[in-house]
């Protein structure tokens, strides 16, 4: 079946700096990848969509300019969560569709510790 | 045993019986639904999907069945496994966005299934 590929899976990072997160869609191409965050033991909160060479369409209350995405190919999506803050801790999933009307797939996550 | 995801967040079953989790959805326009399962630390991992023209879908071990009336959704697992233990979300399409993969996520349900 279709592999969604996140890395990394955990990353610990300080107050202030900046934190690039990789989404790849490893057997097909997508030119729609979504990003989610998950607050523990909550649900999964939609933050934005990435599109294939244009712009990320963020929802209410995202901060655009605090979480960057980039969409550069077909394979990969990209969010840079930049000058991270302890409340931006949380777990980020990607997913991606294989095509129109096709099935969705979720990246394995990536767990995001700001100290 | 049964659980209404809003109001009763685990669920507790033994193993081989049948397990019943439940989930209310926000919006009547919503025509696509899905369920998911998520193991801790890990992405969400695709179980069983339903478009809203259907009642019953069913899958190995697994029903899901929709009743738009009261806009309710329930999955159905059939003989659980400890295997099964996970939390368990239901999700819908964004309203009038089609199969576009933007999805909103119910609180989810912990299954926990006792040997």
């Amino acid at each position: 079946g279709a592999v969604v590929s996140q890395h990394p899976s955990w990353v610990i990072c300080k107050s202030g700096t900046s934190v690039k997160i990789e989404c790849r869609s490893l057997d097909f191409q997508a030119t729609t990848m979504f990003w989610y965050r998950q607050f523990p033991k909550q649900s999964l909160m939609l933050m934005a969509t990435s599109n294939e060479g244009s712009k990320a369409t963020y929802e209410q209350g995202v901060e655009k300019d605090k979480f960057l995405i980039n969409h550069a190919s077909l394979t990969l999506s990209t969010l840079t969560v930049t000058s991270a803050h302890p409340e931006d801790s949380s777990f980020y999933i990607c997913s991606a569709m294989t095509g129109a009307n096709e099935k969705l797939f979720f990246g394995s996550g990536t767990q995001l510790s700001v100290l | 045993g049964e659980s209404v995801g809003l109001h009763l967040p685990t669920l507790s079953v033994q193993e081989g019986d049948n397990s019943i989790i439940n989930c209310a959805y926000s919006n009547s326009a919503s025509d696509y639904f899905i369920w998911y399962k998520q193991e801790s630390g890990k992405g969400p991992q695709f179980i069983i999907d339903i478009r809203s023209n259907m009642d019953k879908r069913q899958g190995q071990r697994v029903t899901v069945l929709l009743n738009k009336t009261v806009k309710h959704l329930s999955l159905q697992i059939a003989a659980t496994q400890p295997g099964d233990s996970a939390v368990y979300f239901c999700a819908e399409n964004f309203p009038y966005s089609g199969n576009t993969g933007k999805l909103i996520f119910g609180q989810g349900t912990t299954l926990q299934v006792k040997p």
